[in-house]
């Protein structure tokens, strides 16, 4: 079956500007988690939902961040007002419960310039 | 917190086995995994062991845990070129923990 997608597989953009990075997990995994990638860095995790609630959001970052997911599939990270230390690849990946086995989407590579 | 440590680079040639180590903090983590990540890709789970468990064989694939020293090995025997990635491992922080704690990675070049 298909896997985890993203989209945009990248993105460049200008700094200040707002970004929206989607996310479709596999279909009937009810867990779903978004990671940073930056450079020379491990993952860093930002937050996970169970279904439609975000029970985690300590990771975000910064308040710029925000994360919502709509009928339990697709999620969206939202960067607001971008700056260029948000130049990273962002990873979700999903589970079929929360604790289970996470399995990774291609990512999407934001620059900010 | 928990910290993952592995080595940044390996190289290896074609052929030959590769072992690659990572240590962590967390004597609590119940589930160990290894991830593979290829150029422009995203993280394809190669592998995981649960932590009562000293040894898992999957193929070419060998995960050793000892978990006295929490220490995690992965060796991968008869190495390809297309074994070259970076390999990451990555360890939860106990039962009952959503949250993934990863390592930086370590790039494997299999010279031919």
């Amino acid at each position: 079956g298909a896997g985890v997608s993203q989209s945009p597989s990248n993105k460049v953009t200008e700094k200040g500007k707002d970004v929206e990075l989607r996310c479709d997990p596999i279909s009937g995994h009810t867990a779903l988690y978004w990671y940073r990638q930056s450079l020379g860095q491990g993952l860093e995790f930002l937050i996970y939902f169970q279904g439609n609630s975000a029970p985690d959001k300590s990771g975000l970052p910064s308040d710029r961040f925000s994360a919502e997911r709509t009928g339990g599939s697709v999620s969206t990270l939202t960067i607001q007002r971008t700056q260029q230390e948000d130049s990273a690849v962002y990873l979700c990946a999903s589970s079929f419960k929360v604790r289970d086995t996470q399995y990774f989407g291609p990512g999407t590579r934001l620059t900010v310039l | 917190g928990e910290d993952v440590e592995q080595s940044l680079f390996l190289s290896v040639r074609e052929g030959d086995s590769s072992v690659i180590n990572c240590t962590y903090t967390d004597s609590s983590s119940t589930y160990l995994y290894w991830y593979k990540q290829e150029p422009g890709a995203g993280l394809q789970l190669l592998t995981y062991i649960f932590s009562n468990m000293d040894m898992k064989q999957d193929q070419r694939l060998t995960v050793l845990l000892n978990k006295k020293d929490k220490h995690l090995s992965l060796r991968i025997a008869d190495t390809q070129t297309g074994d070259s990635a970076i390999y990451f491992c990555a360890v939860d922080s106990g039962a009952g923990s959503y949250q993934l704690t990863f390592g930086k990675g370590t790039k494997l070049s299999v010279i031919p």
